[in-house]
């Protein structure tokens, strides 16, 4: 069975602080991809970054970095120098690599950002 | 057109009403899927179609039937709903190939049953 956790229910910021988002995986499936999306109040999903189980290397997209840690299963996703823009739910998400095709979500985290 | 167009935005229906959400990929993809997203859930896959056949039914009831008539539309069919069926439903779609590719998510319908 497939599981993702979010932990953090939601989190508020002042602009211009740096936050990061914790995203924990489970599944016996060595072939994998980690995904997150971000959900505006619009309510549309919007695809940020997918990861796959044999690339461990981290990324960076502008205030956007991800590190991902098989050792600890861990998928975390850092805003550095937040917006009121970044105001959004985030949602972790895995499939894995053979026949299921569908995304396993976490609960996500809701993210304030205050002026 | 945005990539994947889901009509209509917000609906209200009875229990005893018929009603159908839509959905338009202009993706070029071959898998198309319904999602839930209720207030006190995680979002619940509902179903998957790949090259147009069913080819995952998540243990949804069958007050819910989704069609799919070419690999760009997606349609879901609501009869006879209960009032915890209230929620988001989002539709997605993806290029199915031998690893797992990102699935683009349209708007999503607001559905309240009363």
């Amino acid at each position: 069975a497939q599981k993702v956790t979010q932990a953090q229910t939601e989190i508020s910021v002042v602009e211009k602080e740096d936050v990061t988002l914790d995203c924990v995986y489970e599944t016996r499936d060595t072939t994998y991809y980690l995904f997150w999306y971000k959900q505006p109040p619009s309510g549309e999903l919007v695809f940020l970054i997918r990861r796959n189980s044999f690339d461990e290397q981290n990324e960076i997209s502008g205030r956007y970095s991800w590190n991902f840690q098989k050792s600890t299963s861990s998928f975390n996703f850092t805003i550095t120098a937040s917006q009121v823009v970044d105001s959004a739910v985030y949602f972790c998400a895995l499939s894995t690599g053979t026949g299921r095709r569908a995304l396993t979500f976490g609960s996500g985290t809701r993210l304030q950002v205050q002026p | 057109e945005t990539g994947v167009t889901q009509t209509p935005r917000h609906l209200v229906m009875g229990m005893t009403n018929k009603k159908s959400l839509k959905c338009e990929q202009h993706l070029g993809h071959n898998a198309m899927y319904w999602y839930k997203q209720s207030a006190k859930k995680p979002l619940e896959l509902m179903f998957v179609y790949s090259l147009e056949e069913r080819v995952e039914n998540n243990s949804v009831p069958s007050r819910f039937s989704p069609e799919c008539p070419n690999s760009s539309h997606l349609f879901l069919h609501l009869h006879t709903l209960q009032p915890e069926d209230s929620a988001l439903y989002l539709c997605a779609s993806s290029q199915e190939s031998r690893g797992s590719t990102e699935a683009f998510f349209g708007q999503g319908t607001r559905l309240t049953v009363v």
